[in-house]
């Protein structure tokens, strides 16, 4: 059973350049969360996914950020004109609905804005 | 706004000491909890989870749960360096139609564990 996987680990873009993460989920896992961490924070909730469906996004996720799940599978998170402020670790998470809905981390994307 | 607090620490405990990790939350209909540690730029990862009051021990683990004074805490037993990390506390504050999904977490305990 392999864990949450997360591609790029590390990226670094200049301010105004798009950027996009991918994230595969724990592979029997129907749910699937982006959550953005800052130096001495801890995560804050972006947004969720069950299934293909995403039905929650938070304040946090301005226009710039859009997030998909195509067929229920992986899931992109793309950042479009980046500011200096969204340099972050941007965190992916899986759950399995009816278990716990226990959130197993991927390893992050540590995104630097230049 | 619902609220998840931790002290940010420093705690520093000896080698096999017990370390104490506490956390306050603000809504008294919350559902489950959890304690991750994260480790120096590494992504959290999770220790334990308790739905229900009272104890729950994972071998040097127990988490404590007392939902009428809205307190969870995380006690480690025989404390190693290998246990100096950053404990985060997560709380499911529960979603509407009663679905769980995101959690709420607190900054952060960072615990050093001295040989």
């Amino acid at each position: 059973d392999t864990g949450v996987s997360q591609n790029p680990r590390h990226k670094i873009t200049k301010r105004g350049q798009n950027v996009t993460f991918r994230c595969d989920p724990i592979s029997e896992h129907n749910r699937l969360y982006w959550y953005r961490q800052t130096l001495g924070q801890g995560p804050e909730f972006l947004t969720y996914f069950q299934n293909e469906a995403q039905l929650e996004k938070s304040r946090l996720l301005s226009d710039r950020f859009s997030a998909e799940r195509p067929k229920g599978s992986f899931s992109t998170l793309e950042i479009q004109r980046t500011e200096q402020g969204d340099s972050a670790m941007y965190l992916c998470a899986s759950s399995l609905r009816g278990a716990g809905d226990t959130q197993y981390f991927g390893p992050g994307t540590r995104l630097t804005v230049l | 706004q619902k609220e998840v607090e931790q002290n940010s620490g420093p705690l520093s405990v000896p080698e096999g000491a017990i370390a104490s990790l506490n956390c306050t939350y603000s809504d008294r209909g919350s559902q489950s909890f959890f304690w991750y540690r994260q480790y120096s730029g590494k992504s959290p990862e999770l220790i334990m989870f308790i739905y229900s009051n009272g104890d729950k021990e994972d071998g040097r683990f127990t988490a404590q749960l007392n939902k009428a004074s809205q307190y969870v805490s995380l006690l480690i037993r025989d404390s190693q360096p290998s246990d100096s990390a950053t404990y985060l506390c997560a709380v499911n504050f529960g979603g509407s139609g009663g679905s769980n999904y995101k959690l709420t977490f607190g900054k952060g305990t960072l615990l050093t564990v001295n040989p």
